[in-house]
């Protein structure tokens, strides 16, 4: 079955430092990935949809600046937390849409869990 | 390697009769599960979690059961409404990280 990875799966870093997290499909081409974080217990909140090739389509209330995507190729999204903070301390999950898959199948990523000290 | 599987892609099922959503997993060593509902163009929304020393959780119209001898859980709404058609995810977790099915959609028909 297809699968999703991210990279790393947990970061511990100091606040003010900016953090990279990858989001790979492993046997599949996306030319949408989606990145969503996670709340406890709590609906999974879309902050982005991530095309190849071009800019990233941020959703209300996040802030674009902060949170970088590039989506240089059909396998590989990343998400940069630019000048971390503690309350960007969240699980950070990715999903991938199989562009050549019958219909609009997402699979998701194990997620990254940031902590901001 | 799947360890969360949906093996029914697709449900449909007549409104106010019972749904019947079905889980496997693999990895006996999730902490607990729990049920996405999404519907097209949104995120994935939190409907209900169950934690891997339960059998049962109720919340309304929903209900998850938990068998861990055979790996397997189910989720049931009854009684099921137009609204509740959507794709349904099944999800473990445990070592930190969550493990997603592959949905199942759900048709509820009026």
């Amino acid at each position: 079955g297809a699968v999703v990875s991210q990279h790393p799966s947990r970061v511990i870093c100091k606040s003010g430092t900016s953090v990279k997290i990858e989001c790979r499909s492993l046997d599949f081409q996306a030319t949408t990935m989606f990145w969503y974080r996670q709340f406890p217990k709590q609906s999974l909140m879309l902050m982005a949809t991530s095309n190849e090739g071009s800019k990233a389509t941020y959703e209300q209330g996040v802030e674009k600046d902060k949170f970088l995507i590039n989506h240089a190729s059909l396998t590989l999204s990343t998400l940069t937390v630019t000048s971390a903070h503690p309350e960007d301390s969240s699980f950070y999950i990715c999903s991938a849409r199989d562009s050549g898959g019958p219909g609009n199948e997402q699979f998701f990523g194990p997620g990254t869990r940031l902590t901001v000290l | 390697d799947q360890q969360v599987k949906q093996n029914s892609p697709s449900l449909s099922v007549q409104e106010g009769r019972i749904s019947i959503l079905n889980c496997d997993y693999t990895n006996s060593m999730f902490d607990y599960f729990l049920w996405y509902k999404k519907y097209p163009a949104e995120g994935p929304t939190f409907l209900i979690s169950i934690s891997s020393i339960k059998d049962k959780n109720e919340d309304g119209r929903f209900t998850v059961f938990l068998n861990k001898s055979a790996k397997h859980l189910s989720l049931h709404i009854v009684p099921s409404q137009p609204g509740d058609s959507a794709v349904y995810f099944c999800v473990g977790y445990g070592g930190n990280q969550f493990y997603f099915g592959t949905g199942t959609s759900l048709t509820v028909i009026p």
